[in-house]
């Protein structure tokens, strides 16, 4: 069966950091480019970052760009997203997408979350 | 960045009646267009990609239709289980973009 399986979501202070993890399983993880999705409570979704299945090329969105950066380790089917000065805005459920075939894709395949809240 | 705007935000739709989701892109996307179910306190999960190809398992009420700039998603006959938030996204650029929802409520 596909699976994804987010962990380390929690809370955490203004200006601290976090690292998420993503374990995949039943696909070949290295050939899938991957993607963070994060949605505010109440929100909609809104991309995080995204990184070519041999981790070559990554991308992010403005609003994390510079504190936020995406790996993975083929080895062990596992993404990350490590979090960094995070602040009261990236407060959400943050998601690990399989793009369909290539980077930049539709997203075929979904965790179930990992729940990230920023706040004193 | 590319902006995807979804209307109407809302609608609150019969059982068995049609419903249609537009998007509206910025700026033209080819058929880099997809469309997504999220039911409450679920993932989202893939309807239809680049357009109008329905995802595996996806019941065929769903479709989806488009170029360009403007596409719509179709669900005919709409059942109770429908009853979501919709949301388009766009991977013809980075960064990536989705657009704001549709809720379908059943009356």
């Amino acid at each position: 069966e596909v699976q994804l399986l987010e962990s380390g979501g929690g809370l955490v202070q203004p200006g601290g950091s976090l690292r998420l993890s993503c374990a995949a399983s039943g696909f070949t993880f290295s050939s899938c480019a991957m993607s963070w999705v994060r949605q505010a409570p109440g929100k909609g979704l809104e991309w995080v970052s995204a990184i070519r299945g041999d981790g070559g090329s990554t991308y992010y969105a403005d609003s994390v760009k510079g504190r936020f950066t995406i790996s993975r380790d083929n080895s062990k089917n596992t993404l990350y997203l490590q979090m960094n000065s995070l602040r009261a805005e990236d407060t959400a459920v943050y998601y690990c997408a399989k793009e369909y075939k290539w980077l930049s894709d539709a997203f075929d395949i979904w965790g179930q979350g990992t729940m990230v809240t920023v706040s004193s | 960045e590319i902006v995807l705007t979804q209307s109407p935000e809302f609608q609150s739709v019969t059982p068995k009646e049609k419903v249609t989701i537009t998007c509206r892109a910025s700026q033209s996307i080819g058929s880099s267009l997809h469309w997504y179910q999220q039911k409450p306190d679920q993932s989202p999960k893939l309807l239809i990609k680049y357009a109008s190809q329905s995802f595996s398992g996806v019941p065929s009420r769903f479709s989806g239709s488009g170029s360009g700039t403007d596409f719509t998603l179709t669900i005919n006959s709409l059942e109770p289980e429908d009853a979501a938030t919709y949301y388009c996204h766009q991977s013809s650029s980075f960064p990536l973009t989705f657009g704001g929802g549709t809720k379908v409520e059943i009356k």
